[in-house]
């Protein structure tokens, strides 16, 4: 069965980077595409954008000049990295492995990680 | 990016009982192969969303027969034939039509 675990600090200082990492366990990270998603009370479920095992990404245009994906293939994860964040950025951030056909739904989630953003 | 929009945003529901949430989105999600580009999720409480339907009417692997999505180009709606206690949580529509992907704000469907 695929698990997938998110890590990293659960506090950042605004204007800082906020860095997250997946592993992916029970599986193989390549040939899938794979996400992050936060989610907010007030805006709920937002996608970050996704990164494939051939290093192709893909943005949300609201963070694309702030955020980056990218993934390691011998360790089995993959990780993200969001700039010069504020308090908007509070969040609880999941990772998620895309299905590999139809729509490419979100088959796999990690049970979430809380990022505050406070100084 | 395409809005979603789902109805209720509220459901209580008697157990045995069925229900309907909606979900309506501002652009078609009917591509020229046929197929509508509309997933469903639940979030358990204190649980990350799980996958329940997948191409507005496929039912993931292992998602009880009680579930079913139906619609076509703007408009979906997924079906509990008859509701059971552990259904309790928040539903969303997502489309997968184009980037960015977008969520329906969430139905928090309640056990009455």
């Amino acid at each position: 069965q695929v698990q997938l675990q998110e890590s990293g600090p659960g506090l950042v200082k605004p204007s800082e980077t906020l860095s997250l990492t997946c592993t992916v366990s029970g599986g193989s990270i390549r040939g899938y595409f794979w996400s992050w998603i936060r989610q907010t009370p007030g805006k709920g479920l937002e996608w970050i954008g996704f990164v494939h095992s051939t290093g192709n990404t893909d943005y949300n245009p609201s963070l694309r000049s702030r955020v980056s994906l990218s993934l390691d293939t011998s360790n089995n994860h993959f990780s993200l990295r969001l700039i010069s964040v504020t308090a908007a950025d509070t969040a609880v951030y999941f990772c998620a492995r895309h299905y590999n056909s139809g729509s490419f739904p979100l088959d796999y989630w990690g049970q979430g990680t809380l990022v505050t953003v406070s100084s | 990016d395409i809005v979603m929009t789902q109805s209720p945003l509220s459901l209580p529901v008697t157990p045995g009982e069925p229900a309907s949430i909606s979900c309506r989105s501002s652009q078609s999600l009917l591509r020229s192969n046929g197929n509508n580009y509309l997933d469903w999720y639940l979030q358990k409480p204190g649980r990350s969303p799980q996958l329940l339907i997948h191409l507005g009417s496929n039912r993931a692997s292992g998602v009880p027969d009680r579930f079913s999505g139906s619609g076509s180009g703007t408009d979906f709606t997924l079906k509990i034939s008859r509701v059971e206690a552990e259904d309790v949580g928040v539903y969303y529509c997502m489309q997968a039509q184009q980037s960015p992907r977008t969520f329906g704000q969430g139905t928090k469907l309640e056990i009455k």
